[in-house]
Parts: structure tokens; C-alpha cells; sequence
């Protein structure tokens, strides 16, 4: 089975400064994928960024970054320069060949203006 | 390109009843599946259709059920409903769904429909 562990269950982030989110799992299979997606208050989960197990480098999309440590087993998620926009929840997940999406619990970010 | 879009939006109903929610995929993909979404026990699997097929299933109790037509467009169904189905909804689109290769897999998800049953 494979399981994914977000230990932040909120996280506060001044306008236009950094934040990372943190995400570890646990999976035994070699092959595998990493997904970070972002659920606003309306409900819709919005795909942000993906990271292959097998990728050299990390993978970006815009201010979204994944820092991704695979011997340590994280996928942490970088915004740079957030926004008010920002504000919402955020959900990891992972999925190898033949399995299904398992998510994490989620973290609540607020961007203080 | 359209997104994945989930109707209604919004639904009440009450114990006992029986509901049935629609997802239309995005253009080309093949595979649609579902999740409930509670505060409780947060995002759960339901099932996955691909090509009309049911391929995988979640654990939930067999009140639950789906179908898939041949244009991809899904319906879920829910029977005799509880008070703890009132749930957020989701379905998420894949092209080539759970058994997909690393990359080709991810999921587009619709805006939900949020089922309330009283």
C-alpha cells in the first residue's frame, strides 16, 4: 500500500514571500508519480505540478517548484512569491502503474496580505 | 480545450432517496474516476471507468455504483441514501486512467457536486 503523509494541517505565508509545503510517503514500488493539486473554497482540485520517480531534476511549473528527495523520501512543495489568490488547500499524492491516487489530509494555506 | 465538467452543482436530498451524478471528461480521455470527499476521512476512491469498464473499485458498501458510456461521459449512483454520504463529490479525468505510465496519468478533476442529504 502506499500512504502519504502532509503534517501540516495549516500554514500562514506573508504576500510575495516563499512558502513550502511538506509532503513525505511511503511506497514500495520503484516506479512511482508525485502530485501536488490545489483545492480552492469553491471545491475544484486544480493539478499544479507532477514529478516522476525515475526525473533528475526537479521538476517547475511557473512559481510552483518541487523539492523533491527521493532517498529521503519528500516531495515538498515551494510557491514563490505567494499571492492572495494562493489561499486555499493543498493536497499530495502519489500513484504508480496499476494503482490508484492516494492523498494526503492536506494542508490549509493563508496568504496574509 | 474544455475541462471536466460535474453536474448539478448542488444537491439536497434526503435519507433513503436515490441520486445520480454526471461527469463529462475532457476531450480524448478515456478514464473517469470518482472520489467522495468528507471532512472526516478526506479524499476517498470510489471506482474508475475506463473504455465503459469498471477496473478498479474503492471500499465502499455497494449502494454506491457507476456506469460509463461510450462518448466517456460517467454517472455515479447513489441508493438509499444515508446521512453520511453528504459529501464533495469528485471526478477526475486521466487519458489513459489508473493502469496509464507515469506522466500520462494525471488527473484533471471537475468543480464537484456537493450532495447534502437530510
Amino acid at each position: 500500500a502506499q500512504k502519504i503523509t502532509q503534517t501540516q494541517p495549516g500554514m500562514f505565508v506573508q504576500e510575495k514571500e516563499a512558502v513550502t509545503l511538506d509532503c513525505t510517503y511511503d511506497t514500495s514500488d520503484p516506479s512511482y508519480g508525485l502530485f501536488w493539486y490545489k483545492q480552492p473554497s469553491s471545491g475544484e482540485m486544480i493539478f499544479l505540478i507532477y514529478q516522476g520517480s525515475y526525473d533528475q531534476q526537479n521538476a517547475t511549473e511557473g512559481r510552483y517548484s518541487l523539492n523533491f528527495q527521493k532517498a529521503r523520501k519528500s516531495a515538498n512543495l515551494v510557491i514563490s512569491a505567494s499571492q492572495l489568490g494562493d489561499s486555499a488547500m493543498y493536497f499530495c499524492a502519489i500513484k504508480s502503474p496499476g494503482n490508484q491516487f492516494y492523498f494526503g489530509t492536506g494542508t490549509s494555506l493563508t496568504v496574509i496580505p | 480545450k474544455a475541462g471536466v465538467t460535474q453536474t448539478p452543482r448542488y444537491l439536497i436530498k434526503t435519507r433513503g432517496q436515490q441520486v445520480t451524478l454526471s461527469c463529462s471528461p475532457i476531450s480524448g480521455h478515456r478514464s473517469v474516476s470518482w472520489y467522495q470527499q468528507t471532512p472526516g476521512q478526506g479524499l476517498q476512491f470510489l471506482f474508475e471507468y475506463f473504455s465503459e469498464t469498471q477496473r478498479n473499485k474503492g471500499n465502499f458498501p455497494g449502494r454506491f455504483s457507476g456506469r460509463q458510456f461510450s462518448n466517456s461521459r460517467s454517472e455515479m449512483n447513489v441508493s438509499t441514501l444515508e446521512l453520511g454520504d453528504s459529501a464533495l463529490y469528485l471526478c477526475a479525468s486521466s487519458l489513459f486512467g489508473l493502469a496509464g505510465g507515469l506522466g500520462t496519468d494525471t488527473q484533471y478533476f471537475g468543480p464537484g457536486t456537493r450532495l447534502t442529504v437530510l
